[in-house]
């Protein structure tokens, strides 16, 4: 069963702008990890985000964590046309347990 | 370090055949998941193996099944192939700075994509 739900499933924005995407789960987690997936095409870490940390960067990405909501946000900002892709959220409980993927956001950015 | 390769790339069967996907982990990487993607349902864990042996398992049925070798490269089999089974075929590795743990980072190969008609 998913754990993480993103939200919105489909975004649309012009390139240039700024994209978030959030995630909700259900249970504790260890970490949080956001996924990239271009159409059909295998999975690129993005990254990842601890129980203990509140916000991470990464170039143009940023993520926000909230255990107390069990929510997660991605922001793409200055986002590009190569941006276009579905973004995946999953989550990892303690434990060598694997991780659970929600179902994705499809995120457009059209030039 | 070349990434995870999997073969083949895509792969067209009928009902009631098997089929067989390989992997090659990141070379040093130990663990080797795979997942199968569909529309309906997402990404889902089938197995994990390390040095060898199965780690963890998924809610899948037993025609899925995998194995992997001393090189730590993984097949995966399924037998019996229903319509249900096209799907996106993922594996991915995880390093050995991260415990080759399965909650770490994971590194995905590009996928095998079975069509069963």
């Amino acid at each position: 069963s998913q754990q993480g739900e993103e939200d919105p499933q489909a975004l649309s924005i012009q390139e240039g702008e700024n994209a978030t995407m959030n995630c909700s789960y259900k249970t504790s987690i260890n970490n949080l990890q956001w996924y990239r997936q271009n159409s059909g095409r295998g999975l690129v870490h993005l990254i990842l985000i601890r129980s203990n940390e509140r916000e991470k960067h990464s170039g143009r990405l940023r993520v926000t964590l909230d255990t107390s909501k069990k929510s997660s946000s991605l922001l793409i900002t200055a986002s590009r046309a190569a941006d276009t892709a579905s973004y995946f959220c999953a989550t990892a409980r303690s434990g060598n347990t694997p991780l659970v993927f929600g179902k994705g956001t499809r995120l457009s950015v059209i030039a | 370090k070349a990434g995870v390769t999997q073969t083949p790339r895509y792969l067209i069967k009928t009902r009631g055949q098997q089929v067989t996907l390989s992997c090659s982990p990141i070379s040093g990487h130990r663990s080797v998941s795979w997942y199968q993607q569909t529309p309906g349902q997402g990404l889902q864990f089938l197995f994990e193996y390390f040095s060898e042996t199965q780690r963890n398992k998924g809610n899948f049925p037993g025609r899925f099944s995998g194995r992997q070798f001393s090189n730590s490269r993984s097949e995966m089999n399924v037998s019996t192939l229903e319509l249900g089974d096209s799907a996106l075929y993922l594996c991915a590795s995880s390093s050995p700075e991260a415990g080759g743990f399965l909650q770490e980072t994971q590194y995905f190969g590009p996928g095998t994509r079975l069509l069963v008609l």
